[in-house]
């Protein structure tokens, strides 16, 4: 069972650079998120989507885009990386928005120099 | 200003003894309430969760308590073990922003033999 499967595990950008972190889940959930964690401020959201077609902002969008390229797949860009967005970054998905609990994937660990 | 928040950053606790994790939170609007457990290197897993017309959940060894009125809710693992040792998330639901997740910043538990 691969549940939510985040590529790459690890990254290292310099600032400026862009990337795109992946997601896929084959739970067939309807909603998805990308979260960021940073100590002693827990999992912040950056962006969701409700549905397949659907993206909103979550509390810390800014420097970030993402695609609902279908169903099974949420990811997440990075135009131009700062040294403010190392962090660690997870995927998840949910059959809801929320009442529902999430299922996440590892993590992916960004670091911008 | 967080919304959710975990005022202890760490709990060290004897094997065999009761762990109690607390969460406070400001938005009366919150009407789901979560607790996720996350390992190192390893994304956050849903633990057990309470809706907010009740005042009690319990699953096996863990049983989260809500004080609506205090606006406080609490974990309790009974008895603790060593593969408890983590650190829990505590977060809410906003049925007015869309069911989204505001999470706590987390408590690391250390469970000592």
């Amino acid at each position: 069972n691969a549940g939510v499967t985040q590529t790459p595990k690890f990254q290292v950008l310099k600032t400026g650079q862009s990337m795109t972190l992946q997601c896929a889940q084959d739970m067939n959930h309807n909603s998805m998120y990308w979260y960021r964690q940073d100590p002693g401020m827990g999992l912040r959201l950056i962006y969701y989507s409700a549905s397949e077609g659907t993206t909103d902002k979550g509390e810390v969008p800014n420097g970030y885009n993402v695609s609902r390229l279908n169903k099974r797949e949420f990811s997440l860009r990075l135009e131009s990386a700062a040294p403010s967005q190392t962090s660690v970054y997870f995927c998840a998905s949910s059959e809801g928005t929320g009442l529902s609990f999430a299922f996440f994937g590892q993590g992916t660990r960004l670091t911008v120099v | 200003d967080q919304q959710v928040k975990q005022n202890s950053p760490s709990l060290s606790v004897q094997e065999g003894r009761i762990s109690i994790l607390n969460c406070d939170y400001t938005n009366s609007m919150f009407d789901y309430f979560l607790w996720y457990k996350k390992y190192p290197a390893e994304g956050p897993t849903f633990l057990i969760s309470i809706s907010s017309i009740k005042d009690k959940n319990e699953d096996g060894r863990f049983t989260v308590f809500l004080n609506k009125s205090a606006k406080h809710l609490s974990l309790h693992i009974v008895p603790s073990q060593p593969g408890d040792s983590a650190v829990y998330f505590c977060a809410a639901s906003d049925p007015y922003a869309g069911n989204m997740l505001t999470f706590g910043g987390g408590t690391r538990l250390m469970v000592k033999p």
